[in-house]
Order: structure tokens, then C-alpha cells, then sequence
């Protein structure tokens, strides 16, 4: 496609629901990133990948949260046993070249989790 | 540590001129980019700097001042559309995922 997506766009969870939350980055993007943002805040960092490799989960917030991009396309973030503090808008980006390179990162329109 | 500051919110007149600063604190620095975000969708990419001076592209303009950890976003012969957050984000040396700071969010009035 076109730009980076990213479904569902809205998950209403109940405590302790696991949810699954898909990116399709562009095609071709070697690094793809996933981001949290809560409400009037800017994007936090998750964790990173190129092509299928997990290189960065420092910013997994616990080990609820799970990652995968098992042929270096699609990628899913899991949450176990949500809470409500997982409430957030889940963002993922896909840039062109991974490693040090300095090409600018292209944000889905994020997936807004809501945990009751 | 890893710091990134900008105002929290601005209001500007239709037809005139903005600037939205932001202040960053890095262990290292590979460039800074400025993010326009609308409620409900996606940062969208608007400039970046990784050298001092301005860069234009037209009617915004980016600055860049590395020995100040400074930089703003100017924004010209505003719009009613221009009204959404901004975010400046900074990737450090050897690390690949943007820091961002916390966003202004532009108000654009007639």
C-alpha cells in the first residue's frame, strides 16, 4: 500500500482481555518501530525491528507486552492480561533502510486501545 | 538522560506567523525532526535538520543550533488547517527510534 496501516483502528478491552494489534508497514521498509502515546503526550518509544530481528525492546513497558514480525513484513504487537493503564494509542512506523540511517520514519494512523 | 521541551500550547491569527521552539538534552545527536500530528491521526513528517542553519520548505522553515540544543519550526501565512500538535523528536547517536517531546498543540484563529 500506499502508507503504513495499522488495524484495528479502535480496541475496547476489558481488564485482563489480551489483545492483538497488526501493522503493515510500507512495502520494501526494512525498520519498523512501534511507538505508545498517551493522551496530550508525545509518541514513547517500544521497540524496533529489522527485517524479522527484534534489535531494541527497551521501552516494552513490561513483559505483558509481546512483538513479532516473523517474515519482516507484518508486525503484531500483543498485550496480555490488559490493564487499564495500557490505555493508549498504539503507533507503528516503517522506515526505507534500518541501521544508522537518518531517512525519515512514516507513522500509521496508530490503533487507540481502550481498556474498561 | 534524554530530554526533549516545547510549549505545550500556541495560538496564532490566521494569516501571520508562528514559531514553535524546542530545547533537547541528548547524550548524542543524529538529527531532529518536527512532526505535524491532527486529533486522531498520524505524525506526519515535516522537516529535519541534522546540520546548523535553516532549512525552507515553503511556507514552514526549520532551524537547527547544535551547540544551543535548540531548534524551531516557523510556520507562515498561517491556516485554519495548520491547527494540530507539533512534535520535535531527536535521534540520538547509535540508537535508531526517535525521543519526541510532548507536543504543541497549535491553535489557529480567525
Amino acid at each position: 500500500g500506499a502508507g503504513v496501516s495499522q488495524s484495528p483502528r479502535y480496541k475496547v478491552a476489558k481488564r485482563g482481555q489480551d489483545v492483538a494489534l497488526r501493522c503493515d508497514p510500507i512495502s520494501g521498509h526494512v525498520s519498523l518501530f512501534w511507538y505508545q502515546q498517551a493522551l496530550g503526550q508525545g509518541p514513547e518509544f517500544l521497540t524496533y525491528f529489522q527485517n524479522e530481528a527484534q534489535l531494541d525492546k527497551s521501552g516494552l513497558p513490561s513483559d505483558r507486552f509481546f512483538a513479532e514480525r516473523p517474515e519482516g513484513s507484518v508486525s503484531t504487537l500483543k498485550i496480555q492480561r490488559t490493564q487499564q493503564e495500557d490505555s493508549a494509542v498504539y503507533l507503528c512506523a516503517s522506515r526505507r533502510r534500518g541501521g544508522d540511517g537518518t531517512d525519515t520514519q512514516y507513522f500509521g494512523p496508530g490503533t487507540r486501545l481502550t481498556v474498561l | 538522560g534524554q530530554n526533549i521541551d516545547q510549549p505545550t500550547e500556541m495560538t496564532a491569527t490566521e494569516g501571520a506567523i508562528v514559531q514553535i521552539n524546542c530545547t533537547y538534552q541528548t547524550s548524542g545527536f543524529n538529527g531532529l525532526f518536527w512532526y505535524q500530528q491532527h486529533a486522531g491521526e498520524a505524525p506526519t513528517f515535516l522537516s529535519y535538520n541534522v546540520l546548523d542553519g535553516l532549512e525552507e520548505k515553503g511556507r514552514f522553515s526549520s532551524f537547527l543550533s547544535r551547540s544551543k540544543g535548540y531548534s524551531y519550526l516557523l510556520l507562515k501565512e498561517l491556516q485554519m488547517k495548520d491547527s494540530a500538535s507539533y512534535l520535535c523528536a531527536v535521534r540520538d547517536l547509535g540508537n535508531t527510534p526517535l525521543v519526541f517531546g510532548k507536543g504543541t498543540r497549535l491553535s489557529v484563529i480567525a
